[in-house]
């Protein structure tokens, strides 16, 4: 089935452990984004990929880290989490010639 | 500073029609987005507007005027299924979607 996967679906983590959130899309859309939703506040850019090899830092890049080596996937490492990292995170696609983006499931994540 | 505004909470009831308003100051203007995020699942795209003026999709409208820095999503006949949160966004100048935080849209029978 087309479109964007997330893994995993939700995950309670330790503070201080590292952690790599997945996504892969098999749409071959150019750019990828990572997002963060909070109760009560819009979604909040972490970082983005206009294309494979790119990456760039978005609204709340801090502890975070990301990197593209092809088109299909994009990964999101928190290096040391913190409970302030409890969140709802979404990754999403868009495609050059189409602005809106496409986003996936969404991972539920808790630091303890 | 760039903002997104829109109502917390609206409830409208089953068959009628609702407005949901979204106003915004952003540094430049490439287009305003409404989505559907339904309770614990990811937003999907509802439409997409960059010229003044409405743009029709089935139930579903979206209004933008570019001089007031004003949408709205009207949705008509509503149903349960419409019971979610419409997400408004703006693509500003460096082409990044800036979020407001959402309407929760409750639908009573």
């Amino acid at each position: 089935i087309a479109g964007i996967t997330q893994a995993p679906t939700s995950q309670i983590l330790a503070a201080g452990r590292r952690m790599t959130l997945r996504c892969t899309q098999d749409m071959r859309h150019n750019a990828m984004y990572w997002y963060r939703q909070d109760l009560g506040l819009g979604l909040r850019l972490i970082h983005y990929s206009n294309t494979a090899g790119t990456t760039g830092k978005g609204e709340v890049p801090d502890g975070y880290s990301v990197s593209r080596a092809n088109t299909d996937d994009f990964p999101l490492t928190l290096a040391s989490a913190v409970p302030s990292q409890t969140s709802v995170y979404f990754c999403a696609s868009s495609d050059s010639n189409e602005r809106a983006q496409y986003f996936g499931p969404g991972t539920r994540l808790t630091v303890l | 500073g760039q903002n997104i505004d829109q109502p917390t909470e609206m409830t409208a009831t089953e068959g009628a029609i609702v407005q949901i308003n979204c106003t915004y100051q952003t540094s430049g203007f490439n287009g305003l987005f409404w989505y559907q995020q339904h309770a614990g699942e990811a937003p999907t795209f509802l439409s997409y507007n960059v010229l003044d003026g409405l743009e029709e999709k089935g139930r579903f409208s979206s209004f933008l005027s570019r001089s007031k820095g004003y949408s709205y999503l009207l949705l008509k006949e509503l149903q349960m299924k419409d019971s979610a949160s419409y997400l408004c966004a703006v693509m500003d100048s460096n082409y990044q979607l800036i979020w407001g935080a959402g309407t929760k849209l409750i639908i009573k029978p």
